[in-house]
């Protein structure tokens, strides 16, 4: 696609519940990145996806985040046993080439509300 | 570890005047460096890219200019309107050399544009 999709736009949780959040970046970019953007807050790093392998995942704030791009394309974030904490804004963002040079295409991000 | 800040946190200007956001960073060993616009309940568009090499980058009305020594960037936003009003965020990329490295945002400048 044109842009760097994800979905869905809105998630509302019940505390305790897992979700999926979806993100399909622009076809042939090789990077993918996940932030997770707090209420006021500038957007934090969560993990890094070069094709299909996550070369880093320290910005993972506990166990209960995992996330995947098994074929290195799509990618999923999941969210186990979600905490009110867990609210947020998570954004996807792409780029062509390796992590050092390109700029980065965002999505419009998922806004997951805990309650 | 990096720190970005951005300077004033909030800007409420009339329509028709240059203005000047401003960015630093803690660590000058930076990669590159981003400005970008993110509107209400939006993901972020990415306004200027500047590459550690390079000293400023200009795109229509808008210029960014980058001081890696002293770890400084502006955002100079010429004839300003109301379709500016924004939160404008900075973010640094650094070669960490060993896993991946995120891009490392400041917490945004909000400005408001009156007509």
């Amino acid at each position: 696609g044109a842009g760097v999709s994800q979905s869905p736009r809105y998630k509302v949780a019940k505390r305790g519940q897992d979700v999926a959040l979806r993100c399909d970046p622009i076809s042939g970019h090789v990077s993918l990145f996940w932030y997770q953007q707090a209420l006021g807050q500038g957007p934090e790093f969560l993990t890094y996806f070069q094709n299909e392998a996550q070369l880093d995942k320290s910005g993972l704030p506990s166990d209960r985040f995992f996330a995947e791009r098994p074929e290195g394309s799509v990618s999923t974030l999941k969210i186990q046993r979600t905490q009110q904490e867990d609210s947020a804004v998570y954004l996807c963002a792409s780029s062509i080439g390796d992590r050092l040079y390109g700029g980065y295409t965002f999505g419009s991000g998922t806004r997951l509300t805990v309650v | 570890k990096q720190e970005v800040t951005q300077i004033p946190a909030a800007l409420s200007v009339p329509e028709g005047e240059n203005l000047v956001l401003n960015c630093s960073f803690t660590d000058s060993a930076i990669y590159n460096l981003q400005w970008f616009r993110q509107d209400p309940g939006k993901g972020l568009t990415s306004l200027l890219l500047i590459q550690s090499s390079q000293r400023e980058q200009t795109s229509g009305r808008l210029n960014a200019s980058l001081d890696k020594s002293s770890g400084r960037s502006t955002l100079y936003i010429a004839a300003s309107q109301p379709g500016d009003s924004a939160t404008y965020l900075c973010a640094v990329r650094e070669y960490s050399g060993g896993g991946a490295d995120g891009l490392t945002f400041g917490k945004g400048t909000h400005l408001i544009i009156q007509p």
